[in-house]
């Protein structure tokens, strides 16, 4: 079974820019979890999909950044414009099933470093 | 809100000596918890987790943690560092109850282990 796979692995961009982040969770699995790692912080949560609706956006940091999950497979993450701020490590991860009285795991990605210079 | 609390940034241990990292939460009800770890260049990778079954949790790779509600403390251990164990270990919760029906992990800011031969 093919694990949670991000695009691209590092992207480089100068601020204005615009960068899309690309996930593919784990076939079968209804939800997916963007988190952001900025240096020498804690990795954050950023928002939650279930399917392709947004079950939880709170930790989205602004307006410049859209999250789609058209279909419910594959999420998108677009940040624009980008700022120097937003450099750091992506992560997401995708669960089958969320509800902590089963058993729960999120399984995440490899993450895609940014880097907003 | 949750927090996370990883006493130590970087630990540094010799081969075959005793891993101790430490992970306390602030939180009045139990939460779920989570010991992550990622490799270089890798993704996160659950160690083991805690959902209000026993208190004593075995893990991957040998480890183990203990939840003790008295301390809220999770902290996680290893009888025997291996070279294989040089990684960054992330101590995360989930709250019991979620009111946003969002199961978001709160991460702590990952100790960094090194493993000296």
């Amino acid at each position: 079974e093919a694990g949670v796979t991000q695009f691209p692995s590092h992207s480089v961009i100068e601020k204005g820019q615009t960068v899309t982040l690309r996930c593919d969770p784990i076939s079968g699995h209804d939800n997916l979890y963007w988190y952001r790692r900025v240096m020498g912080k804690e990795i954050k949560f950023l928002l939650h999909f279930v399917k392709e609706s947004k079950q939880d956006e709170s930790g989205m940091p602004n307006n410049r950044f859209l999250a789609e999950r058209t279909g419910g497979t594959y999420s998108t993450l677009k940040v624009q414009p980008a700022e120097l701020e937003d450099s750091g490590v992506y992560f997401c991860a995708s669960s089958q099933d969320q509800r902590p009285l089963r058993s729960y795991e999120q399984y995440f990605g490899p993450g895609t470093r940014l880097t907003v210079t | 809100a949750q927090s996370v609390t990883q006493l130590g940034s970087h630990v540094s241990v010799s081969e075959g000596a005793l891993v101790l990292l430490r992970c306390n939460y602030s939180s009045s009800v139990p939460p779920y918890l989570f010991w992550y770890v990622q490799y270089p260049n890798q993704g996160l990778q659950l160690l083991l987790k805690y959902t209000s079954a026993a208190t004593l949790v075995k893990g991957i790779n040998g480890f183990e943690a203990e939840f003790k509600k008295s301390e809220t403390s999770f902290h996680l251990t290893k009888p025997s560092a291996h070279m294989s164990d040089a990684a960054e270990y992330f101590c995360a919760v989930i709250p019991a109850y979620s009111g946003a029906g969002s199961y978001q992990l709160t991460f702590g800011k990952g100790t960094k282990l090194s493993v000296i031969p």
